[in-house]
């Protein structure tokens, strides 16, 4: 069974750093692309990035790139979004996809990052 | 500004059948295919229908997908309390060398 189980919620401060993660298991992790999701209170689904684990290929949405860093290792079948110094508008729930030729077809848990003073 | 547009809302009431729409572009719906996702309240979304009108397994007959130049649709009959969730297409755009969603829809079965 594919699974992708994503890091526990997080409450951060204006300017820390914060990594995330997505774990996947039940497929080959290098063979498949992943994108990171960005889903703000209330709002829609924004694609902000995606990764190719198996030679860690990163592309990203241009009203991202520069704000966000995505990594993997294939390792331990694991992928992150990073951020080096957070704000009050990086508050949302971020979730991983894996992509299947052209769409999304599993997905994480979500992660909810809320950054507060 | 969602570059795929869908109404903020649709309705109807349960058994009935209800249609949503996706108006996009040549650069992105009218080249590509279109999936659609399922975001129950408080969950992660779900795929519920990819290139333009296939079901993933497990997915009942109830949902269809359409696509006709640069728009996409979504339907739904035999309406349960059950499908009241947020309603998101999505595709590649190539001209913005990214993955696009519409604003999405909120589905009220009254």
């Amino acid at each position: 069974e594919v699974q992708l189980v994503q890091s526990g919620a997080e409450v951060k401060k204006p300017g820390e750093s914060l990594k995330i993660s997505c774990k996947g298991s039940g497929y080959s992790f290098t063979s498949y692309w992943l994108v990171w999701v960005r889903q703000m209170p209330g709002k829609g689904l924004e694609w902000m990035g995606i990764i190719y684990p198996g030679d860690s290929d990163t592309r990203y949405s241009p009203s991202f790139q520069g704000q966000v860093t995505i990594s993997a290792d294939k390792s331990i079948s694991t992928a992150y979004l990073q951020w080096s110094s957070l704000k009050a508008s990086d508050t949302a729930m971020y979730y991983c996809a894996r992509l299947l030729s052209n769409t999304f077809d599993y997905w994480g848990q979500g992660t909810l990052v809320t950054v507060s003073s | 500004q969602s570059v795929l547009t869908q109404p903020p809302s649709v309705s109807a009431a349960p058994g009935q059948k209800v249609t949503i729409s996706c108006s996009g572009s040549s650069s992105n719906i009218g080249n590509s295919y279109v999936s659609w996702y399922q975001q129950l309240p408080g969950t992660a979304p779900k795929l519920l229908i990819y290139d333009n009108n296939k079901r993933p397994s497990g997915i009942p007959d109830r949902f269809s997908g359409s696509k006709s130049g640069t728009s996409a649709t979504l339907g739904i009959t035999g309406l349960q309390t059950g499908d009241e969730a947020d309603y998101y297409c999505g595709t590649w755009d190539s001209s913005l060398s990214a993955w696009v969603f519409g604003g999405g829809t909120k589905l009220t079965v009254l």
